[in-house]
């Protein structure tokens, strides 16, 4: 079955650090891959999406990552991380070509420390 | 421009009630979502709307949950004889076409549903 794993419950990282939150994915053929972002009391906001071509993807909030087909990854990078990023961060898969359902991992809670 | 509108965005109801949840997806988005986030979840697809039809509904657990989206607007998701295992945040989405390689879901704030 088609599934997305986010092996990180919770990660705390202070501010100024770098940070990588790991995803893995599940499919028979390579799926369309996002990254989402949710705040208490707001809506999932899209951070970045790889489709196909470079491997490397930049996103919004100076986040980038980074599609690895032979580990079936695509982890999220930030090389300084800020206060306001403390956020429940979500990956997300869907094969296109019809319904385009996402398929949603657990979530990473992260939390900064000054 | 306005995003996903929700509402109500709480709801609190007793077992055995019919609820009715509602989304305004952003004006011109043909395809709308319903995705339900239980707690310490991820969210998880409900149904799919392209237009006025349910193009996709494998999501919904049982014959208790029903959406329309009579207009191609906005849509409503009922449930009907509700357990306390549906309470969750009820995300709504919505996109221009509803093609992933061209196009991103913008999701809505939630519903959060808690069912006595």
């Amino acid at each position: 079955a088609q599934s997305v794993t986010q092996p990180d419950i919770h990660i705390t990282v202070s501010e100024g650090a770098s940070l990588e939150l790991r995803c893995n994915y599940s499919y028979g053929a390579t799926p369309y891959l996002f990254w989402y972002v949710q705040s208490p009391g707001q809506g999932l906001q899209l951070l970045l999406k790889y489709f196909s071509g470079d491997t490397l993807v930049q996103g919004i909030k100076g986040f980038e990552a980074e599609f690895k087909r032979s580990q079936s990854s695509f982890n999220l990078r930030k090389p300084s991380v800020h206060w306001s990023d403390a956020a429940e961060y979500f990956c997300a898969a869907t094969t296109g070509g019809g319904t385009d359902k996402l398929i949603f991992g657990t979530g990473t809670r992260l939390q900064v420390f000054p | 421009g306005a995003g996903v509108s929700q509402t109500p965005s709480n709801k609190v109801t007793e077992k055995g009630k019919y609820v009715e949840l509602r989304c305004d997806p952003i004006s011109g988005h043909t395809a709308l979502y319903w995705y339900r986030q239980s707690l310490g979840q991820g969210p998880e697809f409900l149904i799919y709307f392209q237009g006025t039809g349910a193009a996709d509904d494998s999501g919904l657990p049982n014959d208790r949950f029903f959406a329309v989206r009579p207009e191609g607007s906005v849509s409503t998701l009922k449930i009907q004889r509700t357990e306390r295992g549906d309470s969750a945040v009820y995300l709504c989405a919505s996109s221009l076409t509803g093609l992933a390689d061209t196009d991103t879901q913008y999701f809505g704030p939630g519903t959060r549903l808690t069912v006595l």
